[in-house]
């Protein structure tokens, strides 16, 4: 089945740093999201990207949908303290698009 | 305009007892889900509604766990008997195809269900 791996895994970063993820599948998706969850929250969504190539910038945050449609990148530039939490890319299941399939998740620390 | 509204935050209950949670999709929004969230597994769709009707119920686990949509402001998700494993946090979200982002669901804040 679809699955959506992200790396890394976790990262621990001092401020102001920037920082680099990205979420990869065997399969092809036509649509990539990406969300914030806050530490007893629930996923916030951060940016939605709906064309291969496409790059979009939300403030600090700017993500890609890779080329071969199989992959996604999420770059956060000057990293803040609250900027912490656990990063997820989702994407519509091939089969039934009303889904959406969640990756593993990137927990970010940042460290002032 | 509100988000998604999931009542209680926290619910802490005896193996055995049944368990109620609620949610209040944000108004407009047609789709409703729910979602399981713990550390093993990961977000894991339990079930989701259009227009009130149930639409995909395969993530539900077993005939414990029920799920209603009486009308398109309210939800719950039951478990009757509560067991420990089901122990996690659960979230509603909604979304609004029709209104040209097709994909994009918005979460509640989760309830976290601890069985003892």
């Amino acid at each position: 089945g679809q699955q959506l791996n992200q790396s890394p895994q976790s990262m621990f970063i001092q401020e102001g740093e920037d920082v680099s993820m990205n979420c990869t599948s065997s399969s092809i998706f036509n649509t990539w999201l990406w969300y914030k969850q806050d530490p007893g929250e629930g996923p916030v969504l951060l940016i939605a990207l709906y064309k291969a190539g496409e790059l979009t910038s939300n403030g600090r945050l700017t993500a890609q949908f890779g080329i071969t449609r199989k992959d996604s990148f999420l770059n956060i530039s000057a990293s803040i303290p609250s900027d912490v939490g656990i990063y997820f890319c989702a994407g519509p299941v091939y089969y039934n698009t009303d889904k959406l399939i969640f990756g593993t998740g990137t927990r970010l620390q940042v460290f002032p | 305009d509100a988000g998604v509204i999931q009542s209680p935050r926290h619910e802490v209950t005896e193996m055995g007892q049944e368990v109620t949670l609620r949610c209040k999709p944000i108004s407009g929004h047609d789709y409703l889900f729910w979602y399981r969230q713990t550390m093993m597994r990961g977000l894991e769709l339990l079930i989701y509604f259009n227009n009130n009707v149930p639409i995909d119920d395969s993530g539900m686990p077993e005939d414990r766990f029920s799920a209603k949509m009486p009308n398109a402001s309210f939800s719950t998700l039951k478990i009757q008997p509560s067991e420990p494993r089901d122990s996690a946090v659960y979230f509603c979200a909604s979304s609004s195809p029709g209104q040209g982002f097709p994909y994009e669901q918005y979460f509640g804040p989760g309830t976290r269900l601890t069985v003892t």
